[in-house]
């Protein structure tokens, strides 16, 4: 049984580019969401994506956009990227019928910003 | 708002006991988890804590005390290999699906 898988591993942009993100949930998971965890610090809630709507949104600017697909996977997008972007993306995945809201997480994607 | 409050580093003994302490001020509260994260890898569940009182899995333990919004995990039997960030997230409540996440505590094993 698969895990959450993400893609890429690691990305190298420069200021003002765009990046996409990729992420698929663990099997039998229909909920998604992204973390952003800088260097030393914890997971920060970016968006949770169920039913391919964004449901819940964290204190992220528009920049930050996602999308889910009918398979339940998803796409984290941010667009003119900053320095300060630099980090850990973390795509977590869990199930509407779990008895509580244990999130699953993939491997994550390094991104850094030059 | 959410606060949540853990030690920034420990350091013990391997075969010796740490025990790691995550204090919280959240908006609401529906559960509190500790992860575990490797350097450079995913974080990876170890408890879930709901109810008052202490949740006992092989050597992990996770006490939760609600009305001191108060939290500990106890690791037993240090080995080399628990050297790792571990961190606490609360579960705001309902209608509120994301983990508010601590900033970790970084566990370090020495022989």
């Amino acid at each position: 049984d698969a895990g959450v898988t993400q893609s890429p591993t690691h990305l190298i942009k420069t200021r003002g580019q765009q990046v996409t993100l990729r992420c698929s949930p663990k099997s039998g998971h229909d909920t998604v969401s992204w973390y952003q965890q800088a260097l030393g610090q914890g997971p920060q809630f970016i968006f949770q994506y169920y039913e391919e709507e964004e449901r819940q949104r964290g204190n992220f600017p528009d920049r930050f956009s996602g999308h889910q697909f009918p398979n339940y996977s998803s796409e984290l997008n941010v667009n003119a990227l900053l320095l300060g972007d630099s980090a850990l993306y973390l795509c977590a995945s869990s199930s509407t019928s779990g008895s509580y809201n244990e999130q699953f997480f993939g491997p994550g994607t390094r991104l850094t910003v030059l | 708002g959410q606060n949540i409050d853990q030690p920034t580093e420990m350091t013990a003994t391997e075969g010796a006991i740490v025990q790691i302490n995550c204090t919280y001020q959240t908006s609401g509260f529906n559960g509190l988890f500790w992860y575990q994260q490797h350097a450079g890898e995913a974080p990876t569940f170890l408890s879930y804590n709901v109810l008052d009182g202490l949740e006992e899995k092989g050597r992990f333990s996770s006490f939760l005390s609600r009305s001191k919004g108060y939290s500990y995990l106890l690791l037993k039997e240090l080995q080399m290999k628990d050297s790792a960030s571990y961190l606490c997230a609360v579960t705001p409540g309902y209608n509120d699906y994301k983990l508010s996440f601590g900033a970790g505590t970084t566990v370090t094993v020495r022989a």
